[in-house]
């Protein structure tokens, strides 16, 4: 079955500390996207990546790293410089890079929480 | 930048009733996607509206894209349990994004 997984599935943070969110896809898509989501707010664009070794920041990225340094794979940092970190956060991909124009294929979701 | 509001926020409907929600963007779009997530899930792409006045059709959901190509409308017939969830418009952004309303939270009572 195609899709996207990420994992874990929950992360606690502590203080200082930086954590990194696993994103995979076996969709042999190009573009793949990092969102933030608030209880009860839309989805914030963190950091998108139309090409292996290319990524651009999106409306939020402060405070957030990623890397893409293979297709299937999008890992994202949340450093400790992100002061509020606590939110779910969600993994997309999409065909290739005109990407506005096409459905984006969505993971489960990570919930990060701070101890 | 680009902006798109959804309205309403949060829509009460008894079971069997009608709604109708709105997305409206700031700027004319090539096209307008809804996604649905359900309490606890991701978002799941339900369909995608590119021509000027365009309605399609999924069983009770109805989608119509604007004429200006600014707004879009998603209607529901005889609500249904399964219909709870938080439905989204997106509209793309700089060719390669998308822009994400911030939601129509849908609860149906019984």
């Amino acid at each position: 079955d195609g899709g996207i997984t990420q994992s874990p599935k929950y992360l606690f943070r502590k203080e200082g500390q930086n954590v990194t969110l696993s994103c995979e896809q076996n969709l042999n898509h190009d573009a793949m996207y990092w969102y933030r989501q608030d209880p009860g707010q839309g989805l914030r664009l963190i950091y998108y990546s139309q090409i292996v070794n290319d990524f651009q920041k999106g409306d939020i990225a402060e405070g957030y790293s990623v890397s893409r340094e293979k297709k299937e794979s999008f890992p994202l940092t949340v450093t400790s410089a992100q002061k509020n970190p606590t939110a779910f956060y969600l993994c997309a991909s999409s065909p290739n890079t005109n990407s506005g124009n096409q459905p984006q294929h969505f993971g489960d979701g990570t919930r990060l929480s701070i101890l | 930048g680009q902006q798109v509001m959804q309205i309403p926020q949060y829509q009460h409907v008894q079971e069997g009733e009608d709604f109708t929600t709105y997305c409206n963007s700031s700027t004319t779009l090539s096209n307008i996607q809804w996604y649905k997530q359900r309490p606890g899930g991701h978002p799941v792409f339900l369909i995608q509206l590119v021509k000027s006045g365009e309605v399609k059709k999924q069983k009770r959901l109805t989608f119509q894209f604007g004429e200006a190509k600014k707004n879009s409308s998603l209607h529901i017939t005889a609500t249904q349990t399964t219909d709870v969830g938080t439905y989204f418009c997106a509209g793309p952004w700089a060719g390669n994004k998308l822009t994400f309303g911030g939601g129509t939270r849908v609860l149906v009572k019984p």
